[in-house]
């Protein structure tokens, strides 16, 4: 089974629907984050999570929200989708760095491709 | 602002080349820095991790260089093959509240049989 899984891997959604990416992970890591990646952006940070009473803004917060439900369950949500959220959604995880800071890589799911059209 | 760039952001060579990826960042206060390895469609599989205090990581074929004066990293192919054709993204790993991993753009890497 995979470190880090993502659910679904594909969803075509019409423009205005609520829609949900589910994460869990089996790495123990008290860390998660939702990434995007689009073509020529790269990757880009939307929310992240260093624990389960702890959720934060990145970069690209905007028409998105998220629910650590658990150590190991860290959610996406699309309150009211529109096209310009199609793209590659990934969810990640890290360990605790410590003082001397981070000495730990992140581990990746395998990816939700999402369309709204 | 902290910032990752990769280059070339695209690369042909024919099967057996050693090559060598760039990536170039603007904030040298890095933890560490990481290359992945992304399929068309597919997630990142993490190739090669170095913390800041190191200068190199090897696995297999792969070797990973960090300069932090320079704020460059390289990653080196030895004896390439088609199956190493992928984009090799590296991120770099940063401190502070968010404690952020910055990515670069990519390079898409074709190796021609």
């Amino acid at each position: 089974d995979a470190d880090v899984t993502q659910t679904p891997r594909n969803r075509i959604t019409k423009t205005g629907k609520r829609i949900m990416l589910e994460c869990s992970q089996t790495k123990g890591h008290d860390r998660m984050y939702w990434y995007r990646q689009d073509p020529g952006l790269g990757l880009r940070l939307i929310y992240y999570s260093f624990d389960v009473k702890d959720i934060n803004k990145g970069e690209i917060s905007d028409g998105y929200s998220v629910s650590r439900q658990a150590q190991a369950k860290f959610s996406l949500s699309l309150e009211s989708a529109i096209p310009n959220q199609t793209a590659l959604y990934f969810c990640a995880t890290s360990a605790r760095g410590g003082t001397r800071g981070a000495n730990y890589g992140y581990t990746f799911g395998s990816g939700t491709r999402l369309t709204v059209v | 602002k902290q910032e990752v760039t990769q280059i070339p952001a695209a690369l042909s060579v024919p099967e057996g080349e050693n090559l060598v990826l760039n990536c170039s960042f603007t904030d040298s206060a890095i933890y560490n820095l990481q290359w992945f390895r992304q399929d068309p469609g597919k997630g990142l599989t993490s190739l090669l991790l170095i913390q800041s205090s190191q200068r190199e990581q090897t696995s297999g074929r792969l070797n990973a260089s960090l300069d932090k004066s320079s704020g460059r990293s390289t990653l080196y192919i030895a004896a390439s093959q088609p199956g190493d054709s992928a984009t090799y993204l590296c991120a770099a790993r940063y401190g502070g509240a968010t404690n952020k991993l910055i990515f670069g753009t990519g390079t898409l890497l074709a190796v021609q049989p």
